[in-house]
């Protein structure tokens, strides 16, 4: 079946730490991947997407993932977090006829 | 701004009634695609729509429909509403049909439904 599960539910970090947020998929076709965010009241916005090529993709506002393909993963990064990067992240497989496939979501609280 | 738009922004209303959502994908987009989000179930496809035509089903439930009209907006229609439909629901467009397209869909900003 095709799924997405994202690891952390709900994780909390002070300004500045690193941020890794795991995504595991079970999708046999070709796969595209995604990262969106949502920020509080917002509706989802994509952060980076990974189609083919290089396996480590950077988004915008300084996160990268890595695709890992022996691993069915999709690790979304980022060095330094912000207060402004408090929000909830989905990662999400594309499949079939192009619907997306999300997972549960995590949410970021950053503390000042 | 994503430049997919949804009305309304906010929908209450009650038990067994209907409403209508609807959704304007960005300008050259063809493919349009339903999404609801609720807290127990997470966010999941109801449906796709490619050029006028149904193209994926996901989870809809039969008291829903979906069309695309001839000038690319979508509506979702909600009927005998129950208390459980109470959900964010968001309309995404994409450029073209989506298999094996390398797509991006982009999301409107949702319409909130509360049954009450």
């Amino acid at each position: 079946a095709q799924s997405v599960s994202q690891h952390n539910h709900h994780v909390i970090l002070s300004e500045a730490a690193s941020l890794e947020l795991g995504c595991n998929y079970s999708y046999g076709g070709t796969v595209n991947l995604f990262w969106y965010v949502q920020y509080p009241g917002q509706h989802l916005q994509l952060l980076l997407k990974y189609f083919s090529g290089d396996p480590l993709v950077k988004g915008i506002k300084g996160f990268e993932a890595e695709f890992i393909k022996s691993k069915f993963s999709f690790n979304l990064r980022k060095p330094s977090v912000q207060w402004s990067d408090t929000a909830e992240y989905f990662c999400a497989v594309k499949v079939d006829t192009g619907k997306l496939i999300f997972g549960q979501g995590t949410t970021l609280q950053v503390k000042p | 701004d994503s430049g997919v738009t949804q009305t309304p922004k906010h929908l209450i209303t009650a038990t067994g009634q209907r409403v209508t959502l609807r959704c304007s994908p960005r300008s050259g987009d063809l493919s349009v695609y339903w999404y609801q989000q609720s807290l127990d179930q997470g966010l999941q496809f109801l449906i796709q729509y490619y050029n006028g035509e149904e193209r994926a089903k996901g989870n809809i439930l039969e008291r829903f429909s979906a069309q695309q009209f001839p000038d690319l907006h979508s509506e979702l229609n909600l009927s005998s509403l129950e208390l459980g439909d109470s959900a964010l629901y968001f309309c995404a467009s994409s450029a073209g049909r989506g298999r094996n397209f390398q797509e991006t869909q982009y999301f409107g900003p949702g319409t909130r439904l509360l049954v009450l």
